[in-house]
């Protein structure tokens, strides 16, 4: 079956570490994969995505993923937090409908 | 940067009740979506449209629900008769290609309160 996991509900980082967002999937063929964020009170922004070439992604905001085919995963990462990017991270992927399969998201909190 | 813009942004409505939620997707854009959240939880897909007709439904989206494109701009989604359970926020999307080949665009959601 084709899925998405989130393994975290929530990932804590002080402000100024470096943060990982984990994401694994299950999916037919070649994945494509997408991260989107979103903050309180609003609808999900679009942050990169992978579909095929590097295997790091560079996207908004100075947030990359790396894809590993290997290890099936598609972690989103960024070197140094902000305050600012608290927020709700989901992965996708898209199944062989061109439909996006979503992760169950994980809440990101950067503390100062 | 164009927007999808849905309105209201929040609408109560008693239990039965039809409710009419609006969106004015990306006007470039060729595909569009409903999706639902519960509680800031997952993102649930409900419908994806194109070329004026239902390209793909999930298993919430029952007859209850229904989506017109009645003008050039605008991109509705009805409940006719509304359960409790259907509270929730509820996103209008739009993309150039198919999802899953291009980014969605969402809107800030609808908040939908059944009492």
């Amino acid at each position: 079956a084709q899925s998405v996991a989130q393994p975290e509900d929530q990932v804590n980082v002080a402000e100024g570490n470096p943060l990982t967002v984990k994401c694994t999937y299950s999916v037919s063929g070649n994945p494509y994969l997408f991260w989107y964020v979103q903050y309180p009170n609003r609808g999900l922004q679009f942050l990169l995505k992978y579909i095929t070439g590097d295997n790091l992604v560079k996207g908004s905001y100075g947030f990359e993923a790396e894809f590993n085919k290997s290890q099936t995963s598609f972690h989103l990462k960024k070197p140094s937090a902000l305050v600012s990017d608290s927020a709700l991270y989901f992965c996708a992927v898209r199944d062989s409908n061109y439909q996006l399969i979503w992760g169950a998201g994980t809440k990101l909190i950067i503390k100062p | 940067e164009p927007e999808v813009t849905q309105t209201p942004s929040h609408q109560v409505t008693q239990m039965g009740q039809e409710v009419i939620l609006r969106c004015v997707p990306i006007s470039n854009h060729l595909y569009f979506y409903w999706y639902r959240q519960i509680l800031g939880q997952k993102v649930e897909f409900l419908v994806s449209f194109y070329n004026n007709e239902i390209s793909e439904k999930s298993e919430i989206f029952d007859d209850q629900f229904s989506v017109e494109r009645p003008d050039g701009s605008n991109f509705t989604l009805k409940i006719r008769s509304t359960k409790l359970e259907d509270s929730a926020m509820y996103f209008c999307a739009s993309s150039e290609g198919r999802a899953g080949n291009s980014p969605l665009h969402f809107g800030n959601g609808t908040r939908l309160t059944v009492t």
